[in-house]
Parts: structure tokens; C-alpha cells; sequence
């Protein structure tokens, strides 16, 4: 069992915009702004797509964006794109037990 | 071109012991905390573990009870893990990843190295 909880799945239209969840305790997401959330497309490495809860890397599109709210994070695509579909994972610094990961997403696009 | 090249996996059985090693390129190794990212068939990811640039921060999953020792030669721009009593649940595909500016976020990520633990 994960010790970040993400809805297994979700599901957006082309052209429009989904959001999702990650909850944890105030001993990670509540309590350091060290969120980053990645995306992984099946048999490939994850990409890091934000960090330190809202930041982008360089080459990550803005249609990509999120948030942080007492222990919950979230993870908003915009303007969906076949691309897009692929499992997402957020994770958290969680002090001494160093870095902890959500069970992932699976992203359909309709 | 940042590469990070996992090798080192493969078939063992269950007590066992194996080391995996990630080999950097493209970057300042030696500037950089790295970590080990698992992933068990089907599931999500797992940290392992991490070292600080020159050595001197190590951390584990707690998970591991002592089975697991990360290394790293910066001279050879390589990050190590010694994995031993290995366990069926240690199966996973184990990925070396770069931590960026001590934020818990890891920007560049191996392809991978297939760990399976089987009799």
C-alpha cells in the first residue's frame, strides 16, 4: 500500500481539462513543499513534470500545472492531448522516511 | 546528452544477492545527490534509497531492514546498489535517478534494470 493515495484512475476529452488527487499526512505533503509529480507511459521511465509543489522543469508544457492544499495535492492537465495519456505518480518529501510515492494514476484521454 | 544507464539485473534466486550499477554521462556526477527508484510488475514506485554528492548523506526505505547499501565512485561517475537476502518481493524493474538541488524531485531517470528473485 502506498503511503500517498491517488484515484487509480481518470478519464478527460480532448480539448479539455482533468485534475488529480493526492493525499498524505501532515508528515509529507502537509508538512513540506516538496511535492513533484511525474508522468510514466507504459514501459518507459517516469519524466519529471513539476516540483516543490507548483515549479515546471524546462520542456514541460504549461498545460501542465498544480497545487498543494493542507495534505492534498493536485495534478491539473489542461487542453488534453493523445500524448497525455499515460500513468501519473506524485511523491513527497516525508522527512526521515526520505521520499514517498502515490500509487499512481492511469490517465485515459477520450 | 544527461544519460543515466542502469546495469547489472536479472534472474536470482530467493537469498541471493546482487549488485546493480548506474553509470552518468552528460552531466557533473559528482555535484549531485542520487537515488534508486523501484517499480514492482504492475505496481507504482517505490524509493529505495539515496547518497548525498560525496557520500555522506545515505538514507533507506525503511522497508529494507539493512539488505540494501547504495555507493557511489565519483571518479568513475557511478552510483552502486548492493542488494542482499533477496526476497520475491524485491522483484521490480530499478531505475537510478538524479535528485535536483536537494529537492526530493528526480529530474533525469535510467531506462531501467529488470531485478526478478525467483526459485
Amino acid at each position: 500500500q502506498s503511503a500517498l493515495t491517488q484515484p487509480p484512475s481518470a478519464s478527460g476529452s480532448l480539448g479539455r481539462s482533468v485534475t488529480i488527487s493526492c493525499t498524505g499526512t501532515s508528515g509529507d505533503i502537509g508538512g513540506y513543499n516538496l511535492v513533484s509529480w511525474y508522468q510514466q507511459h507504459s514501459g518507459k521511465a517516469p519524466r519529471l513534470l513539476i516540483y516543490e509543489v507548483t515549479k515546471r522543469p524546462s520542456g514541460v508544457p504549461d498545460r501542465f500545472s498544480a497545487s498543494k492544499s493542507g495534505n492534498t495535492a493536485s495534478l491539473t492537465v489542461s487542453g488534453l492531448q493523445p500524448e497525455d495519456e499515460a500513468d501519473y505518480f506524485c511523491s513527497s518529501y516525508a522527512g526521515s522516511s526520505g521520499v514517498v510515492f502515490g500509487g499512481g494514476t492511469k490517465l485515459t484521454v477520450l | 546528452e544527461l544519460q543515466l544507464a542502469e546495469s547489472g539485473g536479472g534472474l536470482v534466486k530467493p537469498g541471493g544477492s546482487l549488485r546493480l550499477s548506474c553509470a552518468a554521462s552528460g552531466f557533473s556526477f559528482s555535484l549531485y545527490t542520487m537515488n534508486w527508484v523501484r517499480q514492482a510488475p504492475g505496481r507504482g514506485l517505490e524509493w529505495v534509497s539515496s547518497i548525498s554528492n560525496v557520500g555522506t548523506f545515505i538514507h533507506y526505505a525503511d522497508s529494507l531492514k539493512g539488505r540494501f547499501t547504495v555507493s557511489r565512485d565519483n571518479a568513475k561517475n557511478s552510483l552502486y546498489l548492493d542488494m542482499n537476502s533477496l526476497r520475491a518481493e524485491d522483484t521490480a524493474v530499478y531505475y537510478c535517478a538524479r535528485e535536483m538541488a536537494e529537492l526530493d524531485a528526480f529530474d533525469i531517470w535510467g531506462q531501467g534494470t529488470v531485478v526478478t528473485i525467483s526459485s
